[in-house]
């Protein structure tokens, strides 16, 4: 099956700076690439994605960017605030025979913005 | 948060007693799952419906089951429990019909088991 690695565990920026965030995968058919951050005591929250046939993507301060073919993707902060503090997750995703999205995550980042 | 409830939100229990948690959906989705999260793990699905009476096996399955009886509820029990069951339990839903299938997670019930 799919395994997703992620890089690195914990991360402190200082605030303003940006932070980057790697994944690699295993599973050449895995076509869909979600980033979800968790804060405390609540569940993951979807804050971008992108699909195979797309090398970039952005949405004001955060992208993702993808190398098929090394088989890895990043999620790039740019200007961090106190509020991207959290627990960021990658995950890669292969569609299933009943037309959903089967996930296989990451491990997580721990980001801290030190004010 | 995709209308998702889920219950208990905090559980504590006994080694060998059957557990049964509750994922509530208020928007008509078809596809439900039922994830863990353990420290080092990240998530892991453990099953996941695609519909009234159908489900599927995720990475992380033994142990558990679950049933779909109406398309707002989906259940996950442990028949009995262990305290490698010990974790927080998250249920998703993807709204079908979005640009990507995009996965949406409910707000996560803490089993501990004793």
């Amino acid at each position: 099956g799919e395994n997703v690695e992620q890089h690195p565990s914990t991360l402190s920026v200082q605030e303003g700076d940006s932070a980057v965030i790697k994944c690699t995968y295993s599973d050449s058919a895995s076509n869909y690439f979600p980033w979800y951050k968790q804060e405390l005591g609540k569940g993951p929250q979807l804050i971008i994605d992108i699909r195979s046939n797309v090398g970039e993507k952005k949405d004001q301060r955060i992208a993702v960017t993808l190398n098929k073919t090394a088989k890895h993707f990043s999620l790039h902060i740019t200007e961090t605030q106190p509020e991207d503090s959290a627990v960021y997750f990658c995950a890669a995703s292969i569609r299933s025979n009943f037309g959903n999205e089967k996930l296989t995550f990451g491990t997580g980042t721990r980001l801290t913005i030190i004010p | 948060d995709a209308g998702i409830t889920q219950s208990p939100r905090h559980k504590v229990t006994e080694t060998g007693t059957p557990v049964t948690l509750r994922c509530h959906q208020t928007e008509n989705h078809r596809y439900m799952y039922w994830y863990r999260q353990d420290p080092g793990h990240g998530l892991r699905l453990i099953h996941y419906s695609y519909g009234v009476k159908d489900t599927d096996k995720g990475e992380v399955s033994d142990g558990y089951s679950v049933s779909r009886s109406k398309t707002e509820d989906f259940l996950l029990t442990l028949e009995s429990a262990t305290s490698s069951q010990t974790s927080v339990y998250f249920c998703a839903i993807t709204k079908a019909g979005g640009r990507y299938n995009e996965q949406f997670f409910g707000p996560g019930t803490r089993l501990t088991v004793l």
